[in-house]
């Protein structure tokens, strides 16, 4: 089935770092969200894009939808122990026929070295 | 938090027995989802709901169905489970048809033994 390629699959890095990632995708959206997930728990929305170009910041956290509409990027700034988990994106794929369904990236797993 | 519920949490159940998972709502939104996850795959689409009665299949929907009898009530049915359906299932709902998010519930563990 249809995924998105997210990028990297996982991060090991040093407490206040800033960290990037990013999702790619062969098709057009017209929404994209990203999501962090911690152990045994659901996917928690972290910031949606609705408009090519728009940037969105939640905190330290800063999105992008790309231009193209087929890449989103997540930042994060000086990253702190709780930000350890798996960071997913998703695109709502819109192509018509009444149905709006969500794809999602393979994740990015972060951990965080204090 | 979004007024998502799924039960059970956690299930063991054998090869070959009928499973039903439920996902219950509060937010009366009208899309409803269900997707697995599992290591390497991230979260796979089923099925899915934009209205009572109104389902369609996503891209892992063989040996699973849905029903939607209610606005607030999602049902996934594993026919005849097998050990490949040993998954952690997620429902999701959003408001709209287009250019919304997506909220999740707290996921249902299964085992198929």
């Amino acid at each position: 089935g249809q995924q998105l390629n997210q990028s990297p699959q996982s991060m090991f890095i040093q407490e206040g770092e800033d960290v990037s990632m990013n999702c790619t995708s062969s098709s057009i959206f017209n929404t994209w969200l990203w999501y962090k997930q911690d152990p045994g728990e659901g996917p928690v929305l972290l910031i949606a894009l609705y408009k090519a170009g728009e940037l969105t910041s939640n905190g330290r956290l800063t999105a992008q939808f790309g231009i193209t509409r087929k890449d989103s990027f997540l930042n994060i700034s000086a990253s702190i122990p709780s930000d350890v988990g798996i960071y997913f994106c998703a695109g709502q794929d819109g192509r018509g026929g009444g149905t709006y369904k969500y794809i999602f990236g393979t994740g990015t797993r972060l951990k965080v070295l204090a | 938090d979004a007024g998502i519920t799924q039960s059970p949490r956690h299930k063991v159940t054998e090869t070959g027995t009928p499973v039903t998972l439920r996902c219950h709502q509060t937010e009366n939104h009208r899309y409803m989802y269900w997707y697995r996850q599992d290591p390497g795959h991230g979260l796979r689409l089923i099925h899915y709901s934009y209205g009572v009665k109104d389902t369609d299949k996503g891209e892992v929907s063989d040996g699973y169905s849905v029903s939607r009898s209610k606005t607030e009530d999602f049902l996934l049915t594993l026919e005849s489970a097998t050990s490949s359906q040993t998954s952690v299932y997620f429902c999701a709902i959003s408001r709209f048809d287009m250019n919304t998010e997506a909220f999740f519930g707290q996921g249902t563990r299964l085992t198929v033994v």
